[in-house]
């Protein structure tokens, strides 16, 4: 079946930092992948989208990568801030208009 | 413009009744979703809506739950004979659609449901 995995430890990171998040899956084959950010009793927001015929996007101080062979996509803040404390999702979409999402991994960044 | 809109915030039952949460997505999107999420889980998809399509059900664990969505708008999740283990935050995100930049999903605040 398919399967997403997020490291569901939190990730502590003092302020100024880059912090990697890793988003693995397995028996699927997404067509696009997107990162949410979810902060404590808010709904998920949307951060970025990357198609499976890209290696790499950027904004801002985010960038995300998406390796279809090695079936993983890393996301990554750079100069991390304490404001980037909350939670991240990933989401797999594949010939369906229905994603499913990780579980997400809670970043701590540490003034 | 507005963003999505759900209601109650809150929902407090007891174990058997009905329950009914709201969910207005923004004005022009044709695809909407429901989704719950339980303390420490992942989303897990309850029910997908796409303009005057059929719905995708699929995700919904019972026959207990159904949902509406009238005029290609508003929709309305019902939970029949509530049970403790109903009890999470139900979230609606709407989409533009397949005409449009489908894969981008924004997200309501969710309706906390509890259920005793």
């Amino acid at each position: 079946s398919q399967k997403i995995e997020q490291n569901s430890e939190a990730l502590n990171i003092q302020e100024g930092k880059t912090a990697t998040l890793t988003c693995n899956y397995t028996n699927y084959s997404p067509a696009y992948l997107q990162w949410y950010r979810q902060d404590p009793g808010r709904g998920p927001v949307f951060l970025l989208l990357i198609r499976e015929n890209e290696k790499e996007k950027r904004k801002e101080r985010l960038k995300v990568t998406f390796d279809t062979t090695l079936k993983q996509s890393l996301f990554h803040i750079t100069a991390s801030q304490p404001a980037d404390s909350a939670t991240y999702l990933c989401a797999l979409s594949g010939g369906s208009y229905i994603p499913t999402f990780g579980r997400g991994t809670s970043l701590i960044v540490h003034p | 413009g507005a963003g999505v809109s759900q209601s109650p915030s809150n929902k407090v039952t007891e174990k058997g009744k009905d329950v009914e949460l709201r969910c207005d997505p923004i004005s022009g999107h044709t695809a909407l979703y429901w989704y719950r999420q339980s303390l420490g889980q992942g989303l897990e998809f309850l029910i997908y809506f796409q303009g005057n399509s059929a719905p995708d059900k699929s995700g919904l664990p019972s026959d207990r739950f159904s949902a509406e969505r009238t005029g290609g708008s508003v929709s309305t999740l019902t939970i029949q004979r509530t049970q403790q283990e109903d009890s999470a935050v139900y979230l609606c995100a709407s989409s533009l659609g397949p005409e449009g930049h489908q894969e981008t999903q924004y997200f309501g605040p969710g309706t906390r449901l509890l259920v005793l």
